[in-house]
């Protein structure tokens, strides 16, 4: 069965803080692993990582996979307050369908 | 380009009764998934489609079905309402699924069971 541990469940930083989130993963047959972020409603697509794309960057976000370790770590530098939202990870099955796997998120808050 | 929508937004319904949900994917996606959320459980996989055919599923008990027409829009079905199923259920479609895609997700369908 596939898994995957988000740590920590919850972060409480101040703006400007740099923060990083982490993701271990168990899957048979890697593929990929994703980042979405979620405020309210629908999660939105942030990073996907696969064995050909171990590190991706956008801004201020930033993201980086470790295949041999079998984790994924999403960095956010200079926070602000509109980055407060629950990060998840996300892995694909192994198989040919789809249906992914989450972590239970961590749910970051940015204090002014 | 528009996105996933899904409706309702919100439902209200008692223990016993059957929803119906709807999905209609980003416009040339063919694979549909569907998941519940919820505090306790965080977001778990239901079941997706591709090409009219349930491809992969959760571990949910039968009360939770599907289908997907022709034209890729996606529905789902709980029949036998419970308590429990009081969730934010989230469809996301992708063009072929299969896991190399990224999955878009619409805004859900929060039921509520009295």
């Amino acid at each position: 069965e596939d898994k995957v541990v988000q740590s920590p469940l919850s972060l409480v930083v101040h703006e400007g803080d740099t923060v990083t989130l982490n993701c271990s993963y168990e899957v048979t047959n890697f593929r990929s692993l994703l980042w979405y972020k979620q405020e309210k409603k629908a999660p939105t697509f942030l990073f996907m990582l696969t064995s050909s794309g171990i590190e991706k960057k956008s801004g201020r976000l930033s993201s980086i996979l470790d295949k041999k370790e079998l984790f994924s770590i999403l960095n956010i530098t200079a926070t602000q307050t509109g980055d407060s939202a629950i990060y998840l990870c996300a892995v694909p099955p192994g198989g040919g369908a789809d249906g992914l796997t989450f972590g239970k998120g961590t749910h970051l808050i940015i204090q002014p | 380009k528009a996105g996933v929508t899904q409706t309702p937004r919100y439902l209200i319904k008692t223990r016993g009764q059957q929803v119906t949900l709807s999905c209609s994917p980003i416009s040339g996606h063919r694979s549909v998934s569907w998941y519940q959320q919820t505090p306790g459980q965080g977001l778990q996989f239901l079941f997706e489609y591709f090409s009219e055919t349930q491809r992969n599923k959760g571990n949910f008990p039968g009360r939770f079905s599907g289908r997907q027409f022709s034209n890729s829009r996606s529905e789902m079905n709980v029949s036998t309402l419970e308590l429990g199923d009081s969730a934010l259920y989230l469809c996301a479609s992708s063009l072929v699924g299969g896991g190399g895609n990224i999955q878009y997700f619409g805004a859900g369908t929060r039921l509520s069971v009295l």
